[in-house]
């Protein structure tokens, strides 16, 4: 059964700061990983998709990486905003079928 | 708008009660998702339909959930006979399909039952 997990839970930054959010997952076959953002009370909004073929992907000051063999993504904020305050989910969809499976989020604080 | 759209977007209900719920998907996007989440965690997978089949469904989709998608457009998702465990917001996804398959989510529909 695949678990994906987020560290850390929570983390709270200056301003300015760069930062690394990470994702784990327990089984490699997977079919492409997904990074999103949700902001208290709402849906969530995709940041970046990572083909299971791929290392990389980038968008603005975004850049997500993926070892799919050691089971790890990481999600690089550069030169934080207190507008990235949110909570940052990665899911993990498994190379058979359509069961996104999701972990339980790290909650960004960017403090002005 | 040519987001995805769920509605109603709360939904307070007591017990024993049945409540529906509806998506509308990106109009070209064949595939749609149903998902839960309670506070704190991810969402969780309840069922997929490629156009009007559902394909997939969890084990959470017990028999009071069903979700129908008639004719390959919006999605309903009813549960029977609420408990208070049902207390989530339900999201709704759609994708394109095909080698990408990239995920949109709507703005969820946060359920309350008393």
């Amino acid at each position: 059964k695949q678990e994906v997990t987020q560290i850390p839970a929570a983390l709270s930054v200056p301003e300015g700061e760069n930062l690394v959010l990470n994702c784990s997952f327990t089984d490699s076959a997977i079919y492409n990983l997904q990074w999103f953002r949700q902001d208290p009370g709402k849906g969530l909004t995709s940041l970046l998709l990572i083909q299971s073929s791929q290392r990389e992907q980038t968008s603005g000051r975004l850049n997500a990486s993926l070892d799919k063999s050691s089971g790890r993504s990481t999600l690089y904020i550069a030169a934080s905003q207190p507008g990235d305050s949110a909570t940052y989910l990665c899911a993990v969809r498994p190379d058979r079928g359509q069961n996104f499976v999701f972990g339980p989020g790290t909650r960004l604080s960017v403090l002005p | 708008d040519t987001g995805v759209s769920q509605d109603p977007r709360h939904k307070i209900t007591k017990r024993g009660q049945n409540v529906t719920f509806r998506c509308d998907p990106i109009s070209e996007h064949n595939r749609l998702y149903w998902y839960r989440q309670t506070l704190g965690q991810g969402p969780e997978f309840l069922t997929y339909f490629q156009n009007e089949a559902q394909l997939e469904k969890s084990r959470l989709l017990s028999d009071r959930f069903s979700a129908e998608r008639p004719k390959g457009s919006f999605s309903t998702l009813e549960i029977q006979r609420t408990e208070q465990g049902d207390s989530a917001m339900y999201l709704c996804a759609s994708s394109l399909g095909g080698t990408y398959n990239e995920q949109f989510f709507g703005p969820g529909t946060r359920l309350t039952v008393l």
